[in-house]
């Protein structure tokens, strides 16, 4: 089945400490993408990918890094810098092909909370 | 600066009527316009979409209409059931290369 996988589901992260939330996709995609969900903020987005090795930064990086070395890989890594970590995160992808008009596939999230 | 505004947070509709979710935008470069669909720790599933060459475009018990004078976009659920109950995201993008912008969400609930 070709999907994205997000892990863990759930992530704890103490004070001081770097987390890296782990995406994967077996669609193909060229571009991938994450967001971040708040209670009454929607879907933010923190950094996108649109082919391997290049990355931008989205609306709120600032605290967050990523990598893409592999087309089927997007880790997010929520540093220390990030004040505010907890929130519920999500990885998507999507085909450069214009016929599919950018349409996103989402990953099942990844609830990240500090102790 | 938000692009995309849903103003209802929320909404609650009876089993078998029509529900109305609205969601409006400031660029006007958008041209690309979707609905996603969320349950609570799950990520948002596609639901539909409209190009801006179009008015209207329906999908079953799913319609999603734009008016691009007015800048405004609208997704009507007939007859609305119990499973509809959701958060719903309106996004949009600018064809071509540009991340989907999205909405606040409006959680819809229908009730039995």
């Amino acid at each position: 089945d070709g999907g994205i996988t997000q892990s863990p589901k759930y992530l704890f992260r103490k004070e001081g400490q770097n987390v890296t939330l782990s995406c994967e996709q077996n669609l193909n995609h060229d571009a991938m993408y994450w967001y971040r969900q708040d209670p009454g903020q929607g879907l933010r987005l923190i950094y996108y990918s649109q082919i391997v090795n290049d990355f931008q930064k989205g609306d709120i990086a600032e605290g967050y890094s990523v990598s893409r070395e592999k087309k089927e890989s997007f880790p997010l890594t929520v540093t220390s810098a990030q004040k505010n970590p907890t929130a519920f995160y999500l990885c998507a992808s999507s085909s450069r092909d214009i016929s599919t008009n950018e349409k996103l596939f989402f990953g099942s999230g990844t609830q990240l909370s500090v102790l | 600066d938000q692009q995309v505004k849903q103003n209802s947070p929320s909404l609650s509709v009876q089993e078998g009527r029509i529900s109305i979710l609205n969601c409006d935008y400031t660029n006007s470069m958008f041209d690309y316009f979707l609905w996603y669909k969320k349950y609570p720790a799950e990520g948002p599933t596609f639901l539909i979409s409209i190009s801006s060459i179009k008015d209207k475009n329906e999908d079953g018990r799913f319609t999603v209409f734009l008016n691009k004078s007015a800048k405004h976009l609208s997704l009507h659920i007939v007859p609305s059931q119990p499973g509809d109950s959701a958060v719903y995201f309106c996004a949009a993008s600018i064809s071509g290369n540009t991340p989907l912008v999205f909405g606040k969400g409006t959680r819809l609930s229908v009730i039995a």
